[in-house]
């Protein structure tokens, strides 16, 4: 079956740019998404088909998506983006495919 | 207001049944994929199921086939979610979502309902 892996943690400072990724067999060829969520509430996507950004979702979210890799990227970084964060993909054969999560800390 | 609303969730015993129920509003449902999701206490989303706009497409992650499915009522704007032969590790937060996971992801969730298997 199909998988993705996120780094458990990501630190980063307020202001910084992070950078969460997750890996997955030629994960460039799939469409991945991202998802924030908040202690006891539900989450929400950040960014769709790689790049794209929802309605409302500031600019200092972005995405790419390459090779193995895709990464999320959350620029000047504030203390309202500390969340758990998602990866998410499609593959033919397992379906739909969540990272385990990472957890991001702004301190 | 787009909105999605589930129910049915409780204490039900190792074993027993339960049907999860979503209320979509704010956009026509007949247009939309819908998607269940679950989050076990302290764990990470997984996805359960996800059906096409008209009924006629339905996927199940492989642990799940068999003992869970999934449909829906156009007329209804609602979305549903049977599950049979509970076991302790199917406890937890199950999540309604419009989306099937696809390019798209998964755009607008419900606020979850709570299902706990325990004797």
């Amino acid at each position: 079956s199909y998988e993705l892996t996120q780094p458990p943690s990501v630190s980063v400072s307020p202001g910084q740019t992070a950078s969460i990724t997750c890996s997955g067999d030629k994960l460039g060829d799939k469409y991945a998404c991202w998802y924030q969520q908040k202690p006891g509430q539900s989450p929400v996507v950040v960014i769709y088909r790689d790049s794209k950004r929802p309605s409302g979702i500031p600019e200092r979210f972005s995405g790419s998506n390459s090779g193995n890799t895709a990464t999320l990227t959350i620029s000047g970084t504030q203390a309202m983006d500390e969340a758990d964060y998602y990866c998410q993909a499609w593959d033919s054969s397992t379906g739909v495919v969540f990272g385990g999560g990472t957890k991001l800390t702004v301190l | 207001e787009v909105q999605l609303v589930e129910s049915g969730g409780g204490l039900v015993q190792p074993g027993g049944s339960l049907r999860l129920s979503c209320a979509a509003s704010g956009f026509t449902f007949s247009s939309y994929w819908m998607s269940w999701v679950r989050q076990a206490p302290g764990k990470g989303l997984e996805w359960v199921a996800n059906i096409k706009q008209d009924g006629s497409e339905k996927y199940y992650v492989d642990s799940m086939k068999g003992r869970f499915t999934i449909s829906r009522d156009n007329a209804k704007n609602s979305l549903y979610l049977q599950m049979n032969s509970l076991r302790a590790e199917d406890t937890a937060v199950y999540y309604c979502a419009r989306g099937s996971g696809a390019d798209y992801g998964m755009d607008v969730w419900g606020q979850g309902t709570t299902v706990t298997v325990s004797s």
